[in-house]
């Protein structure tokens, strides 16, 4: 069964610190992983995709096959990226989209 | 415009009714999912569908039930049999190979 996991409920920064936003998947297939990021009072929009290797809004994720994680990192955190943070996996042929529980970024002064 | 939408923005039932929450798009996407969001728990998968009249069971598909007579449609019934309806309720569809997009949500009360 796939299963994604985001160990922290929430991760509190100060303005410019760095920032990691962990999450570990279980799927014994090829997985596609993706960020998705929902603002306040906004619908949840993706952010980014391990097949793109792009970079959002100074975000990039690395997807590592060996420890079956693929977590979001920022080098230095601004105050809009205030937020809560989902990871997801989809399996490749049957398209079930499996989500994390989710991590609330807060980034302070 | 292209899109998702999801209607009502709210939604309240009575203990005991089935109530339907709508899901639209007009992005030619052939998979379209219904997702529950509550505090704490993120988002869990009730239904999915890959194409027309076809659709599979989520994690916690029990006391829901879904259709999809249309690729552009794919509407979310709670039925009296969820024993905790109230909840937030998402839909998004996709293509392969791409992210999901996502509606704005509809919140159901049971009063």
């Amino acid at each position: 069964a796939q299963r994604v996991t985001q160990p922290e409920k929430l991760l509190s920064v100060f303005k410019g610190a760095p920032v990691e936003l962990k999450c570990n998947y279980s799927y014994s297939g090829s997985p596609e992983l993706f960020w998705y990021v929902q603002y306040s009072r906004q619908r949840l929009q993706l952010l980014l995709r391990h097949i793109s290797r792009e970079s959002i809004k100074g975000f990039t994720a690395d997807l590592n096959k060996g420890e079956t994680s693929f977590h979001l990192k920022k080098p230095f955190a601004q105050e809009e990226d205030s937020a809560m943070y989902y990871c997801a996996l989809r399996t490749g042929t049957a398209s079930k989209l499996t989500f994390g529980t989710g991590t609330r970024l807060q980034v302070t002064l | 415009d292209g899109g998702i939408t999801q209607s009502p923005k709210y939604l309240f039932r009575k203990e005991g009714q089935n109530v339907t929450l709508s899901c639209e798009q007009n992005l030619n996407h052939d998979a379209m999912y219904w997702y529950r969001q509550d505090p704490g728990q993120g988002l869990r998968l009730i239904y999915y569908s890959q194409i027309v009249n076809d659709f599979q069971k989520g994690d916690i598909a029990e006391g829901y039930s879904v259709s999809r007579e249309k690729k552009e449609s794919f509407p979310l019934t709670v039925t009296s049999a969820q024993k905790n309806p109230t909840a937030f309720y998402l839909c998004a569809s996709s293509i392969q190979g791409a992210g999901a997009f996502f509606g704005q949500g509809t919140r159901l009360t049971v009063v």
